[in-house]
């Protein structure tokens, strides 16, 4: 069945370690994203993708890495995590680049760094 | 720059009575614009988008490029619309969101 999926759904983190946090698409999409959401406040755009090779920082700075060396394979790295990195993280998928597509949105990973 | 406002985080009503829950907008090129709804314990998804005029689970929205709005509108709220709300705005290469409004319908 076509879906997105995220991995972990949820992580407890000390300071100082490397995570990455796996996003997969089995949609086909070429257009991927990774959004940051703190509790009752907007999603925050951090990184998309127009396909393979191709990554974009969003609106939003953010410490975080992203990769896209399969069409279906988005993951997000943070080197060195800190407190201020605890968030929800959601990633989403759009079959092109057209503005009208709509988003299809991973279940996200909440991090939480201690 | 473009920005998406929801001035209400929470909004309750009862079970029949009508529903409004307000998006304002702001950008410079033709917009584009979605709602998006989070129903408990289930991902983020599309309601609907204007380019499409469309009604979805009795739920519209009216562009108003006048006063820079995209309300969403159900005439009859019923319980099982209780969920979070987000009005989305396409433009350039991104999509931005607003911050949300937790509906709640109360039987």
């Amino acid at each position: 069945e076509a879906d997105i999926y995220q991995t972990p759904r949820y992580l407890v983190i000390g300071t100082g370690k490397k995570i990455t946090l796996e996003c997969s698409q089995t949609m086909g999409h070429d257009k991927m994203y990774w959004y940051q959401q703190d509790p009752g406040m907007e999603l925050h755009l951090i990184h998309y993708s127009y396909g393979v090779n191709s990554t974009e920082k969003g609106d939003l700075s953010s410490e975080s890495t992203v990769s896209r060396i399969r069409t279906e394979h988005f993951p997000l790295t943070l080197e060195s995590a800190r407190p201020s990195h605890t968030s929800q993280y959601l990633c989403a998928s759009s079959e092109a680049s057209g503005r009208w597509y709509e988003q299809y949105f991973g279940p996200g990973t909440r991090l939480t760094v201690t | 720059a473009q920005r998406v406002t929801q001035p209400e985080k929470l909004l309750s009503v009862f079970k029949g009575a009508p529903v409004e829950l307000k998006c304002n907008y702001s950008y410079s090129g033709s917009p584009e614009l979605f709602w998006y709804v989070q129903y408990s314990r289930q991902r983020l998804q599309l309601l609907l988008r204007h380019i499409s005029r469309e009604s979805i689970k009795g739920f519209t929205a009216d562009l108003n490029k006048g006063e820079t709005s995209f309300h969403l509108k159900k005439p009859f709220a019923q319980e099982e619309d209780s969920a979070m709300y987000y009005c989305a705005l396409s433009g350039g290469n991104d999509m931005r969101f607003g911050a949300g409004t937790r509906l709640t319908v109360k039987p």
